[in-house]
């Protein structure tokens, strides 16, 4: 497997725009997280999904922030609009429904709002 | 989950083996230990993970004393490659989400 692929790795746009993230999880794991991360405020948990299905998005900053899953191999977070404080890296990650393996992360997509 | 405590950063030289102290005082029964590594540029990647005493790998050893309010995470002989934040989470079994500190960062110096 090729691991938790995410597009893009760079994403630079202006403020109000929108900008969707994309993620493709690993084939088989139940689980899918999104996360952000800056230097002032570290790896922040934005939402989980379990089965598809959301489970806990009270990290999620705000209502211009919206995820979906509509498939087990796919996933998007959508910023709209986007503000220049949203700049971040954004990283997805997926692990199996076992309490005892780790999660696997993506390399991350870097977002410059300008 | 617990709230776990761990140095900002250190420094340590080639060759040396690097022991990483973290606290996590109010740790519950069903809790595990778990350590990420981060690299620069890169998504965290797991490291090891332990409920008590030892647990080795090929990268990692994970020290946990009987009490469990700390581990001790034990990279032997660094590299430079090494140079990376490393964080200690608490993670409850059931497959709950990773909450993240702020971690240590290591400096591995030639």
């Amino acid at each position: 497997d090729a691991g938790v692929i995410q597009s893009p790795r760079h994403e630079v746009t202006e403020m109000g725009q929108e900008v969707t993230l994309r993620c493709k999880p690993i084939s088989g794991h139940d689980y899918l997280f999104w996360y952000r991360q800056t230097m002032m405020r570290g790896l922040e948990l934005l939402i989980y999904f379990n089965n598809n299905v959301p489970i806990d998005d009270s990290g999620m900053p705000e209502d211009r922030f919206s995820a979906k899953m509509p498939n087990a191999s796919f996933s998007t977070l959508k910023i709209q609009p986007s503000e220049p404080r949203d700049s971040a890296v954004y990283f997805c990650a997926s692990s199996f429904n076992q309490g005892a393996i780790g999660a696997f992360f993506g390399q991350g997509t870097r977002l410059t709002v300008v | 989950l617990a709230k776990t405590t761990q140095p900002i950063s250190m420094d340590s030289y080639e060759g040396q083996e690097v022991n990483i102290t973290c606290s996590h005082n109010n740790i519950a029964t069903n809790d595990y230990i778990t350590w990420y590594q981060q690299f620069p540029s890169q998504g965290p990647r797991f490291i090891i993970q332990g409920y008590k005493t030892k647990v080795t790998n090929e990268v990692a050893s994970l020290f946990i004393p009987a009490d469990r309010k700390s581990s001790t995470l034990s990279l032997p002989r660094v590299s430079l490659s090494d140079t990376a934040v490393y964080y200690c989470l608490v993670v409850r079994s059931g497959n709950t989400p990773l909450v993240f500190g702020k971690g240590t960062r290591l400096s591995v110096i030639a």
